[in-house]
């Protein structure tokens, strides 16, 4: 059974400070997404990663994805207040996703 | 283009109650995957559907049950209400092939059950 681990799960930033989250999955994956949500909001996509050595980029949010480490990162540079929400990496196996806990992002002034 | 629809937006019930929760998918999506999502986790697979019928379906009970109708929408039917039925559902649609292939899925705005 494919099992996904972030961490951290928890992340106070300071604003202009630089930070990753990191994703595990542990099985062999077609594919690996990241998504942001809001408190009491839906999943937004904000990026989905094909194949190894992936990198995608928008805004200070950059996206890696090493498919023989089995890991994602999710960078952010220097974040702003913008940026606070609870981020999700999910990976994508047959029909199903199944989703890491989550990472509560806060940024502070 | 509107995106996934879901109604209702909220909703109370009591234990041993049933509920049934609606989703249209996006215009053209074939596919529709239903996910609780409890507070502070993250989003459970329960089903997918595609073509009307089940594809895939996690690790929930009997007492969860769907169904994808001619026009793509379905319906998520929960019996027997437990308290720990709370939880934000999510209906997610995407435009798909018969075989899994890039296959980007696209969540609705969610309905938040809430089980007394």
């Amino acid at each position: 059974e494919l099992k996904v681990e972030q961490n951290p799960l928890f992340l106070s930033m300071q604003e202009g400070k630089n930070y990753t989250i990191y994703c595990n999955y542990s099985t062999t994956s077609d594919r690996l997404y990241w998504y942001r949500q809001d408190p009491g909001k839906s999943l937004e996509s904000l990026f989905v990663l094909l194949s190894n050595g992936a990198v995608k980029q928008e805004g200070r949010l950059m996206a890696s994805l090493d498919t023989k480490a089995r890991l994602s990162t999710l960078h952010i540079t220097a974040a702003v207040h913008d940026l606070s929400a609870t981020y999700f990496c999910a990976s994508g196996s047959n029909y199903k996703l199944t989703f890491g806990k989550g990472t509560l992002l806060t940024v502070n002034p | 283009d509107a995106g996934v629809t879901q109604s209702p937006t909220h909703l109370i019930k009591t234990r041993g109650q049933h509920v049934t929760l609606r989703c249209s998918p996006i215009s053209g999506h074939k596919s529709v995957s239903w996910y609780q999502q409890v507070l502070g986790q993250g989003p459970q697979f329960i089903f997918q559907y595609y073509e009307k019928e089940e594809r895939g379906r996690g690790n929930f009970p009997d007492r969860f049950s769907a169904r994808q109708f001619p026009n793509y929408s379905s319906e998520l039917n929960v019996n027997a209400l437990l308290l720990g039925d709370s939880a934000l559902y999510l209906c997610a649609s995407s435009w798909d092939r018969e075989s899994w292939s890039y296959n980007e899925q696209f969540f609705g705005p969610g309905t938040r059950l809430t089980v007394l």
